[in-house]
């Protein structure tokens, strides 16, 4: 079975400065990782995915996460956020063979101010 | 074009009622999945389809909980004799490839269910 922590429940940061979400995973075999944004009143949409490759990804909005093997780690950064980041994020996991549920960390919301 | 719809989008209900929720994915689209959503939670698997298949479902909490989607199109997912602790967010999603293959759902808005 996978797992996801995200450990801050909540990331208040200021306009244009730099942002890390924090995601560990566990799991026994190899697996996809995803990052979802929800932003209010609307569904889950998918930032980016870390399939097969290069370790760091790029998604949509600026947003980039690096898959580390080592340190089961799977973590969102943004070099500038904007006010409009402001949103939860969920991290996903899901074992790559196979029909396999997409396991969703707890989620972190991220606060924008100016 | 139009993505993942759900209706209602709020529902509340008095606790023993059954209650009915719709999912319409995106048209084409082979696989629909269901998940639950607890308040400070992330969203946990419930059950999927492949077409009018349900392949998977395993999340699913108990035998009050069921799922169809005769036609491989439109779900629903029926709660009978509601409880209190059933009050989440309930959210489908809809992928273009079957179930083992995708690795990108399409998720709608939800539906916030109150049990009273």
């Amino acid at each position: 079975a996978q797992s996801v922590t995200q450990l801050d429940s909540q990331v208040p940061v200021f306009e244009e400065a730099p942002v890390e979400l924090r995601c560990n995973y566990s799991s026994s075999v190899s697996v996809y990782l995803f990052w979802y944004v929800q932003y209010p009143n609307q569904g889950l949409q998918l930032l980016l995915k870390y399939l097969s490759g290069s370790t760091l990804v790029k998604g949509i909005n600026g947003f980039e996460a690096e898959f580390n093997k080592s340190q089961t780690s799977f973590h969102l950064r943004k070099p500038s956020v904007h006010i409009s980041d402001t949103a939860e994020y969920f991290c996903a996991v899901k074992a790559n063979t196979g029909f396999q549920k997409l396991v969703f960390g707890t989620g972190t919301r991220l606060l924008v101010s100016p | 074009g139009a993505g993942v719809s759900q209706s209602p989008r709020y529902k509340v209900t008095k606790r023993g009622q059954d209650v009915a929720l719709r999912c319409d994915p995106i048209s084409g689209h082979v696989s629909l999945y269901w998940y639950r959503q607890a308040l400070g939670q992330g969203p946990e698997f419930l059950t999927y389809f492949n077409y009018e298949a349900q392949q998977d479902k395993s999340g699913l909490p108990n035998d009050r909980f069921s799922a169809e989607r005769p036609e491989g199109s439109i779900s629903t997912l029926t709660i009978q004799r509601t409880e209190q602790r059933d009050s989440a967010m309930y959210r489908c999603a809809s992928s273009s490839l079957e179930g083992e293959r995708n690795n990108e759902q399409f998720f709608g808005p939800g539906t916030r269910l109150t049990v009273l």
